[in-house]
C-alpha cells in the first residue's frame, strides 16, 4: 500500500514552454502533497505544501507564479512549471501524507526529471 | 528554523563491515525523526521513524538507529552491510509546533557504497 505515482518520468521542453508534472496518491487518500526539488548530488528541497482544496503554501524563494500548484483532489496533485527556463532543470519529487495534522510519514513518488533546453 | 546535518557525504565499506551514518539536528521542539533510502534509479523508501517511546528503532532490512535527545542526534547504524545497502540515505526532521505547523527537512544525503 500506500503507492505514489508521478506523470511523466521525464520530460524535456523547450526554453518558454510550460511543463506539467502529476502526482498521484494510487491507494490512499492524501489530505496533503508535497512538491520537491532535488538538485544532482543534493537534498530535497521543499518547494510547496498543498492541501486539497486549498491554495498551496511556497517555501521561501519559490516563485508562486511560476510553480503553480493544483490539489483539486485527494489523490491528484500537479505542478505546472511556467514559462519554463534551464536553470528550471532538475528532478522534481512528489510526497503524499496521509492525515494532516499528525506526525505520519510521507510516501514519495519516484520522481520527475525536467530538461529544458 | 530547523535543520539536519549529515557528517558523512561519501562512505566506502566492505561486504560485511559496520555501518554508522550520523544525523544531527537543530530544533529545541518536539520532533519526529526519519531515515529514508535511496537507491540507484529509484525513489526514496522510509527505512525507520520515530515518534515517541523506544529511542532505539528498528527498520526494515536490518537498519536500526538511536534517538539521543540530549545530542540532538539520530544515527543510523547496521551491524553489517551487504552489497545490495549501497544507495543514499537521508535523513529528515518533522518538527512539530502549535498552529499546524508540520514540515519535512532533509539532511544533505551520504552517498554509501558497498564494495
Amino acid at each position: 500500500g500506500a503507492v505514489v505515482s508521478q506523470h511523466p518520468s521525464w520530460v524535456i521542453c523547450k526554453s518558454g514552454t510550460s511543463v506539467k508534472i502529476e502526482c498521484r496518491s494510487l491507494d490512499f487518500q492524501a489530505t496533503t502533497m508535497f512538491w520537491y526539488r532535488q538538485f544532482p548530488k543534493q537534498s530535497l528541497m521543499l518547494m510547496a505544501t498543498s492541501n486539497e482544496g486549498s491554495k498551496a503554501t511556497y517555501e521561501q524563494g519559490v516563485e508562486k507564479d511560476k510553480f503553480l500548484i493544483n490539489h483539486a483532489s485527494l489523490t491528484l496533485s500537479t505542478l505546472t512549471v511556467t514559462s519554463a527556463h534551464p536553470e528550471d532543470s532538475s528532478f522534481y519529487i512528489c510526497s503524499a501524507r496521509v492525515a494532516a495534522g499528525g506526525p505520519h510519514e510521507q510516501y514519495f513518488g519516484p520522481g520527475t526529471r525536467l530538461t529544458v533546453t | 528554523a530547523q535543520s539536519v546535518s549529515q557528517h558523512n557525504h561519501h562512505v566506502i565499506l566492505s561486504e560485511a563491515a559496520s555501518l554508522e551514518l550520523g544525523c544531527n539536528y537543530s530544533y529545541g521542539g518536539t520532533v519526529n525523526l526519519f531515515w529514508y533510502v535511496q537507491y540507484p534509479g529509484q525513489h526514496l523508501q522510509l527505512l525507520l521513524k520515530y515518534f515517541s517511546g523506544d529511542p532505539l528503532v528498528k527498520g526494515i532490512k536490518g537498519f536500526e538507529a538511536e534517538f539521543i535527545k540530549s545530542k540532538f542526534s539520530f544515527n543510523l547504524r547496521k551491524p553489517s552491510v551487504q552489497w545490495s545497502d549501497t544507495a543514499e540515505y537521508f535523513c529528515a526532521v518533522n518538527a512539530t509546533w502549535k498552529g499546524g505547523g508540520n514540515k519535512l527537512t532533509f539532511g544533505t544525503g551520504t552517498q554509501q557504497k558497498v564494495e
